[in-house]
């Protein structure tokens, strides 16, 4: 298995442009998690799906934010319209089970101007 | 809410020293996790705690859950260049998962 599969790996926009981060999770995971991660906040949960469903998204700092997981083998993170302070690298994991070992992908670097 | 807070921040020592983090969670855990994150790197799953006292080893790493599964903490016996990254722990509690902030792990040799 390739892991877990981000896209792009780094991105640069400008302040109100819109950002969609992809996520390919590993083959049979039922769970997948989006994290932001900067200096001042450290790694942040934002939103866990099980089985395509989003069960806690208490950690999406605002209604800019929206995520989406159409199928057991693909998820976004939507971010309408980008803000400098939304600047920070972005991970997607999973896992089998939801307390189970997750594993990371690369991440996404995002720069917002 | 529900907060794990993870010490020293940060920490320099000497190749062949050793190295403790400490984790300690405002509510009890169901379990603790903790993740190795190398410089320009993603966070890499090391270990998970379930049991209350429980401790694990791997290799010259010491991992540790506390009887009141609400602290936990990793020591590193002689550490080694290779060492060098941040040591994240992470807590479920009820349906929130929450991590530390990480201890940033520098070696000399």
């Amino acid at each position: 298995d390739a892991g877990v599969i981000q896209s792009p790996r780094h991105e640069v926009t400008e302040m109100g442009q819109e950002v969609t981060l992809r996520c390919k999770p590993i083959s049979g995971h039922d769970y997948l998690f989006w994290y932001r991660q900067t200096m001042m906040r450290g790694l942040e949960l934002l939103i866990y799906f099980n089985n395509n469903v989003p069960i806690d998204d208490s950690g999406m700092p605002e209604d800019r934010f929206s995520a989406k997981m159409p199928n057991a083998s693909f998820s976004t993170l939507k971010i309408q319209p980008s803000e400098p302070r939304d600047s920070a690298v972005y991970f997607c994991a999973s896992s089998s089970g939801r307390a189970n070992e997750q594993f990371f992908g690369p991440g996404t670097r995002l720069t917002v101007l | 809410g529900q907060q794990v807070m993870q010490i020293p921040q940060y920490q320099h020592v000497q190749e062949g020293e050793d190295f403790t983090t400490y984790c300690n969670s405002s509510t009890t855990l169901s379990n603790i996790q903790w993740y190795k994150q190398r410089p320009g790197g993603h966070p890499v799953f090391l270990i998970q705690l379930v049991k209350s006292g429980e401790v694990k080893k791997q290799k010259r790493l010491t991992f540790q859950f506390g009887e009141a599964k609400k602290n936990s903490s990793l020591h590193i016996t002689a550490t080694q260049t290779t060492d060098v990254g941040t040591y994240f722990c992470a807590g479920w509690g009820g349906n929130k998962l929450v991590f530390g902030a990480g201890t940033i792990l520098r070696v000399k040799s």
